[in-house]
């Protein structure tokens, strides 16, 4: 079975500071990796996926992501902070031989400071 | 804009009442699913459906009960609300077919439940 572990469940950061937040995915294959992120009171928006390609990936609002098979992680990455990216991030990992079902990951709360 | 849409934001509901969930979209989407959130466990599936009037089972599907007699709404049904029924309900959507899991969900903005 799938499974995702996002280890950090708050993080800090100063505004204008680099952030990663960590994920790392349990699965056999290549799987289909998503970031999303989830402001206060609102759904989940997607930041990013991965399924093919460049291990590097490029998202909304800055983000970018890389696929490293030899760590079974999927780390997501902004060079500069901004106080709006204060919300909480998920990671979610699929596979079409699992259907269309998405397993996600327990979230880390970003803080921004200023 | 294509959406997905939970017909309340806030409800409150008393222990053994029945409670219903809605959620429509309408980008004609065969695929939805309700998860519910909370805090250190992320997002768990309650209840998905491929397809009208079909549904499976997720990981937590105890108390739950889902219909889905339109492909654009699918409803989350909860027998008797029970307090630790009370959480953040999502519902999302995804296009049907093979490898279609490479576009992701689109989700609702969810619906917090209190059950007192």
């Amino acid at each position: 079975a799938q499974s995702v572990t996002q280890p950090d469940i708050h993080i800090t950061v100063s505004e204008g500071a680099s952030l990663e937040l960590r994920c790392n995915y349990s699965y056999g294959a290549t799987p289909y990796l998503f970031w999303y992120v989830q402001s206060p009171g609102q759904g989940l928006q997607l930041l990013l996926k991965y399924f093919s390609g460049d291990t590097l990936v490029q998202g909304i609002k800055g983000f970018e992501a890389e696929f490293k098979r030899s760590q079974s992680s999927f780390n997501l990455r902004k060079p500069s902070v901004h106080w709006s990216d204060a919300a909480e991030y998920f990671c979610a990992v699929g596979a079409p031989e699992y259907g269309n079902k998405l397993v996600f990951g327990a979230g880390t709360i970003l803080r921004v400071k200023s | 804009d294509v959406k997905v849409t939970q017909s309340s934001r806030y409800l409150v509901k008393r222990t053994g009442e029945k409670v219903f969930l809605e959620c429509v979209q309408d980008m004609d989407h065969e695929n939805m699913f309700w998860y519910r959130q909370d805090p250190g466990l992320g997002l768990r599936l309650i209840y998905f459906s491929y397809d009208v009037k079909m549904k499976e089972k997720g990981d937590i599907p105890e108390g739950y009960s889902v219909s889905r007699e339109k492909k654009e709404r699918f409803s989350l049904i909860l027998e008797s609300a029970s307090t630790n029924q009370t959480s953040m309900y999502l519902c999302a959507s995804s296009p049907g077919g093979p490898n279609s899991i490479n576009y992701g969900y689109t989700f609702g903005s969810g619906t917090r439940l209190t059950v007192v």
